[in-house]
């Protein structure tokens, strides 16, 4: 298995670009989510899926969108980018939504908006 | 928004020194407690899973405990390495919904 993928490692945007951060995982898990990670801070939950079809929102959704089409993909798009969104996305999956398990992250990946 | 507060904020100790920091969280609705060890340029990986009031778990010189009702969790590390040098995040799980709400972790650095 390879887990939860993320793609791509690192991006620069200019401001009021757009573009989608990829996640997938392997592991026929129910539940994914998108977290930032920004310095001095932990990772603060932006949206997040109890499976496909199913999306809501984190504690910080605004600037971002994101579907489940499969079970598999949970990609995050920032519709305008903007400077306040430099940050470092974190990915995560676990089996089921209801279960208290752990989560599994992905690589990360490291966007920075000038 | 859930409350999870971490403390201390960082630690800088000497190898073979024991710590310990703390994790606070709500005491009610209380599911799971999760805590994490990242170390810098890697993702997030799971040390432990705490769901019982009065759970303690052992991993190597790594333990945990947990208090539901007053609403803590500690984590211990017994004769610290400079292996173990990394940010430790707790995560809280409520009965209200499949997901967690992290602390803004400690940051460990164990001096050789």
């Amino acid at each position: 298995n390879a887990g939860v993928t993320q793609t791509p490692k690192f991006q620069v945007l200019k401001t009021g670009q757009s573009m989608t951060l990829q996640c997938a995982q392997d592991m026929n898990h129910e539940y994914m989510s998108w977290y930032r990670q920004d310095p001095g801070m932990g990772l603060r939950l932006i949206h997040y899926s109890v499976g496909a079809g199913i999306t809501d929102q984190g504690e910080v959704p605004n600037g971002y969108n994101v579907s489940r089409s499969t079970t598999e993909d949970f990609p995050l798009r920032l519709l305008s980018a903007a400077p306040s969104q430099t940050s470092v996305y974190f990915c995560a999956s676990k089996i089921m939504t209801g279960s208290p398990d752990t989560q599994y992250f992905g690589p990360g990946t490291r966007l920075t908006v000038l | 928004i859930l409350n999870v507060e971490q403390s201390p904020q960082s630690l800088h100790v000497q190898e073979g020194d024991s710590t310990n920091f703390t994790c606070s969280f709500p005491s009610s609705n209380f599911y799971a407690l999760h805590w994490y060890r990242w170390e810098t340029a890697k993702s997030p990986e799971a040390l432990f899973v705490m769901t019982l009031n009065g759970d303690e778990k052992k991993k190597g010189r790594i333990s945990a405990t947990l208090n539901t009702k007053e609403g803590y969790s500690y984590l211990y590390i017994k004769g610290s390495q400079p292996e173990d040098s990394a940010t430790y995040l707790c995560a809280f799980m409520s009965t209200n919904a499949g997901k967690s709400t992290f602390g803004d972790g400690t940051t460990l650095t164990v001096k050789p």
